[in-house]
């Protein structure tokens, strides 16, 4: 299986900083990454796909980069409906994997 | 808009099955694959497997291989997700989910979860 390693798993942060989550897989996956953004008690959102692709109504300050194994999303302002856990996901072989998830709290 | 509508929350004892409904609308639903991922209390997502509606075809993770059966129902547009032998820590919440191959098989559409509470 692949492995899919978040980080940091948690990290504080205020409206409009700027914020960088990282994901690596075990093996290489090429582009076939996303990104979910999820809050308490809904469903995963999906934000980014095939890596940088960003999906249709997600806020322009959205952004995913990376190809191989390692995997980047930003918030370049974060917003106040931004505090929520992320995912990453890859979609390469089966059994897709997610990765551990990454908390933004405010600081 | 697409949709995907679960059954109702569940509560079931250890060793019991419970099968769990996801009806699709809105779009063409053996154009896509059905994923079903599980989210256990204060846990991370965790893939269970997959159908594809057109052929029946199934993947499963390995750790359910033999407690999980997908199906689907073309007819009606529902896809369903049978667990057997359930055991405390299979508690959590399903979704089914949608998976689009055009956009490098992301999952695209969620269903809002079904919590599954196995106890004694």
């Amino acid at each position: 299986d692949i492995q899919m390693t978040q980080s940091p798993s948690s990290l504080s942060a205020s409206v409009g900083d700027r914020i960088t989550i990282t994901c690596r897989a075990s093996q290489t996956i090429s582009t076939y990454l996303h990104w979910y953004q999820q809050k308490p008690g809904k469903a995963p959102n999906l934000l980014i796909y095939a890596a940088s692709s960003l999906q249709s109504g997600v806020p322009s300050r959205f952004s995913g980069s990376g190809s191989g194994t390692h995997f980047t999303l930003t918030i370049s302002s974060l917003q106040p409906e931004d505090f929520a856990t992320y995912y990453c996901q890859q979609s390469y072989n089966t059994p897709r994997t997610f990765g551990q998830g990454t908390k933004v709290e405010i600081k | 808009q697409v949709q995907l509508v679960q059954s109702g929350a569940e509560v079931k004892k250890p060793g019991a099955s419970v099968k769990v409904s996801c009806k699709a609308s809105s779009y063409t639903f053996t154009s896509y694959g059905i994923s079903w991922v599980r989210q256990a209390p204060g846990q991370g997502l965790e893939w269970v497997g997959w159908i594809n509606p057109y052929n029946g075809n199934t993947n499963y993770a390995q750790k359910f291989q033999g407690r999980v059966t997908m199906t689907t129902d073309t007819s009606t547009s529902t896809a369903y997700m049978e667990l057997r032998s359930l055991r405390s820590d299979d508690t959590a919440v399903y979704f089914c989910a949608r998976e689009s191959q055009q956009l490098a098989f992301t999952i695209d559409y969620w269903g809002q979860g079904t919590l599954v509470i196995v106890s004694s």
